[in-house]
């Protein structure tokens, strides 16, 4: 079975330029979630959603960050205008409803590195 | 705030040797406790898991046990491998039960042979 994918895996670009990040969950899955990580934050998370409706994203760093989830099989995360602090591993997880104890499965991430 | 504190690494071991990552927490309730794990160039998976007090989570040679007297969930390893150098993340669920989870700031383990 396919896990969560996530693309691209890779991603270089320049100041003020736009980035967008892709996410497909498991299917069946009907909670998404984003994550940044850096050596200096560790793991933070940004927003997620249940059933497409964002239910918290308080971990958005500022409105140059935005979140949408147009169906149940596809989330983006974009960035407009990027910076250099931005620089990250950006990971989408998702997970069989909102229980506590069910697991969260990890993508592979993407790698921004904003120049 | 609900939080999880690790121990700083890096834990630099030799194989074979037993492993202790401390983990404590402070939430209210009763959240239920994990530890995830994160091989290089990879994205975190879930390693075990507790759910109440004294539960016991278990998985490839890995415990940790659910103390909440001391509200505590420290992973240990009897004899570790080269194949487990990863960073290692514990976690619990948020209170507000909104599925959300806290993560410690993460233990790297590096394994040397």
């Amino acid at each position: 079975d396919a896990g969560v994918i996530q693309s691209p895996r890779h991603e270089v670009t320049e100041m003020g330029q736009e980035v967008t990040l892709r996410c497909k969950p498991i299917s069946g899955h009907n909670s998404l979630f984003w994550y940044r990580q850096t050596m200096m934050r560790g793991l933070e998370l940004l927003i997620y959603f249940n059933n497409n409706v964002p239910i918290d994203d308080s971990g958005m760093p500022e409105d140059r960050f935005s979140a949408k989830m147009p169906n149940a099989s596809f989330s983006t995360l974009k960035i407009q205008p990027s910076e250099p602090r931005d620089s990250a591993v950006y990971f989408c997880a998702s997970k069989m409803g909102l229980a506590g104890d069910n697991e969260q499965f990890f993508g592979p991430g993407t790698r921004l590195t904003v120049l | 705030g609900d939080s999880v504190t690790q121990m700083e690494g890096p834990v630099t071991l030799s194989e074979e040797a037993f492993l202790t990552i401390n983990c404590t927490y402070t939430a209210t309730g009763y959240p239920s406790l994990f530890w995830y794990v994160q091989y290089p160039g990879e994205g975190l998976q879930l390693l075990l898991k507790a759910t109440k007090a004294d539960d016991k989570g278990s998985n490839k040679g890995f415990e940790a046990t659910y103390r909440k007297e001391t509200t505590s969930f420290h992973l240990e390893k009897g004899s570790v491998q080269v194949s487990d150098s990863a960073v290692y993340f514990c976690a619990l669920t948020s209170s507000s039960n909104t599925g959300k989870l806290i993560f410690g700031q993460g233990t790297t383990l590096q394994v040397k042979p």
